[in-house]
Order: structure tokens, then C-alpha cells, then sequence
């Protein structure tokens, strides 16, 4: 049974480009969350997926950031216009129940 | 508003010593409480976690924990760790509310095992 997977693992991009970032759940997960960590940081909560419904995004900027989880494939955390503060780690963990999350080994995103 | 304090931000350790790995919470409902642990340039790996039932929990690589809920504290424990314990530990508080849980970090703790 595969894990979560993330990719990229790492991905570069210049101020204003566009940055995708894919995350497929383990098999049979439903729920999907995404979650940021900024250099010595923790993990920030950001948004939390079912399948084709946006639950909670109370973590995410108001503005350049998007997340969807279509019906079929996988889920996208999409950054317009990257700015160099979005340099981060982006996680993505899935759960099966609402109690145990499982993340993947994130993307690693640098704004040059 | 649930928050997480890990009380130490590094803790130096010696090969074989044991470890112990402060967490506090505070949260007025009741959570559940988990620790990851996440290797250099790696991913969080779930330790353990605490849902319900008894407040001593064991998890993998010999590590455990114990929920006190009158101190809100959710400490881990090792009587004897190893070179390959170094990493960032993370204690995490979750609620669960509206059916799903959303996990609230602690800002970690890095632990550095020397020979």
C-alpha cells in the first residue's frame, strides 16, 4: 500500500510564475489536507479536501492560492504569482477516518 | 483556541541516555494528541497518538507518551536513545470538530543524539 505522494519533491520558480504542487492520497482516503512550513518553523494548517468539495480553507492567503481535489486524480495546491515568502515546505496528509493523518514528503518550493 | 508548546526548541542528548521531550496544550474541549517526527529533508512519520483510553501510549522505535490531562501535558519518553533518534519532533493537538480533524503543530523540538 503506497503512501501519500507529493511531487515535485522540490520545485523552483521565479517571482510571478505559477507554482502546481500534486498530492496523491494513500488508497481509499477521502480527506486530504494541506499544511505550509516555513523555515524553523512548524507545520500551518491551510485547507482541508473531500472529494470535489473545499471543507475548511481558513489557513489559506486570501489571495494567489487555490486547492482543489477532483473526482478523479489527484489534489492541487496552485500558487499564483509566487512571491519569495512562499519559499516553503508544502505538506500533504490524507486520512482515511477523521483521526490520523498521514503525510507525504512534501515539495519543497523556492522562489528565486 | 487550541495552541501547542513544545518547552524546547534543542535538546542535546548522549548515545544511550534517556530523553524526554516536553509538550503542553491548551484547549477547551477535548483533543486528540499525536507526535510525528520528521527526518532532514524528509516527511512526517506518525509516532503515536493518543484518541481515548488508557493515558500511557507506546509507539514505534520505543518511544512513549503520557497524556495528564490536569497538567494538559502530552510529554514523550525514551529510556535509551540512539544515533538514529536525531530528527525534529513534533507534538500536534487536533479537534475534531464538524467531522475532521485539523492539526495544530507545536514549533518543534530538535533532537540532537551525540556519541
Amino acid at each position: 500500500n503506497a503512501g501519500v505522494m507529493q511531487n515535485p519533491r522540490h520545485l523552483v520558480r521565479r517571482r510571478g510564475q505559477e507554482a502546481r504542487l500534486r498530492c496523491s492520497p494513500m488508497k481509499g482516503h477521502s480527506h486530504v489536507y494541506w499544511y505550509r512550513q516555513l523555515p524553523e518553523e512548524g507545520l500551518k494548517f491551510m485547507v482541508y479536501l473531500q472529494k470535489e468539495n473545499i471543507i475548511d480553507e481558513s489557513g489559506m492567503p486570501k489571495e494567489r492560492f487555490s486547492a482543489e481535489f477532483p473526482k478523479e486524480g489527484p489534489s492541487i495546491l496552485r500558487i499564483q504569482q509566487v512571491v519569495r515568502g512562499d519559499s516553503a515546505a508544502y505538506f500533504c496528509a490524507s486520512s482515511l477516518l477523521p483521526d490520523t493523518q498521514y503525510f507525504g514528503p512534501g515539495t519543497r518550493l523556492t522562489v528565486l | 483556541a487550541q495552541s501547542v508548546t513544545q518547552l524546547d526548541s534543542q535538546v542535546p542528548v548522549f548515545e544511550e541516555a534517556p530523553v524526554e521531550l516536553r509538550c503542553n496544550y491548551s484547549s477547551s474541549v477535548s483533543v486528540y494528541l499525536f507526535w510525528y517526527v520528521q527526518y532532514p529533508n524528509q516527511g512526517l512519520q506518525l509516532l503515536l497518538k493518543y484518541l481515548s483510553g488508557s493515558t500511557l501510549v507506546k509507539g514505534i522505535n520505543g518511544f512513549e507518551a503520557e497524556f495528564n490531562k490536569s497538567q494538559t501535558s502530552f510529554h514523550l519518553r525514551k529510556p535509551s536513545v540512539h544515533i538514529s533518534d536525531t530528527a525534529e519532533y513534533f507534538c500536534a493537538v487536533s479537534l475534531f470538530s464538524g467531522g475532521y480533524n485539523k492539526l495544530i503543530f507545536g514549533a518543534g523540538t530538535r533532537l540532537a543524539v551525540h556519541p
